[in-house]
């Protein structure tokens, strides 16, 4: 049981380039949620996303940010044109039921560091 | 978004000593709340589901209690030991079809051998 997967786990990209990040949910779960770490501090709530539908993405910041969950493969968090801001740990998580209210399984997340 | 306070914010303590610390949640709607251990390059791991009023969950030496009426939690931990140092993250759900999850800022714990 692999759990979830993260990759890659660190990335670093220059300002201006494309950051993509993959998350393969725990074998049976359908639902994935993005969340981000900012430098001290805590999780932040980004988009979550049922098998081709996202379902809530109010936490995902308007522009250069998108998500997507395909019927196949890993969920996939891009972000475009990528600023220093965006420098943070991006963690996706999983459950196998809407909303996750038997808890998340999290993967190990990704450090994208833009310089 | 649910308006939740953990503390305190760090918190040192000698290896042997037992601690607790708390989560403060709105109590209205309120549907389950959730316990997170999350140590130093790892992911955050689940602890405990809590849903009932009076609720107590253990886990070895870790233990929660849960007030849903006044819209709190406690985590304790019974002698506590360096593998214990870790930040430790509230999440409580609100009832009404989905919502999402809202974390704390956790409390920071570290056990001094």
């Amino acid at each position: 049981n692999a759990g979830v997967m993260q990759n890659p786990r660190h990335l670093v990209r220059r300002r201006g380039q494309e950051a993509r990040l993959r998350c393969s949910p725990m074998k049976g779960h359908s639902h994935v949620y993005w969340y981000r770490q900012l430098p001290e501090e805590g999780l932040k709530f980004m988009v979550y996303l049922q098998k081709e539908n996202i379902i809530d993405e109010s936490g995902m910041p308007k522009e250069r940010f998108s998500a997507e969950f395909p019927k196949e493969g890993p969920s996939i968090l891009r972000i475009q044109q990528v600023v220093r801001g965006d420098s943070a740990a991006y963690f996706c998580a999983s459950s196998n039921d809407r909303g996750g209210h038997y808890g998340y399984t999290f993967g190990s997340g990704t450090r994208l560091t833009v310089v | 978004i649910l308006n939740v306070e953990q503390s305190p914010q760090s918190l040192h303590v000698q290896e042997g000593d037992s601690t607790n610390f708390t989560c403060s949640f709105p109590s209205s709607n309120f549907y389950a709340l959730h316990w997170y251990r999350w140590e130093t390059a790892k992911s955050p791991e689940a602890l405990f589901v809590m849903t009932l009023n009076g609720d107590e969950k253990k886990k070895g030496r870790i233990s929660a209690t849960l007030n849903t009426k006044e819209g709190y939690s406690y985590l304790y931990i019974k002698g506590s030991q360096p593998e214990d140092s870790a930040t430790y993250l509230c999440a409580p759900r609100a009832s009404g079809g989905y919502q999402k999850v809202t974390f704390g800022t956790g409390t920071k714990l570290q056990v001094i051998p």
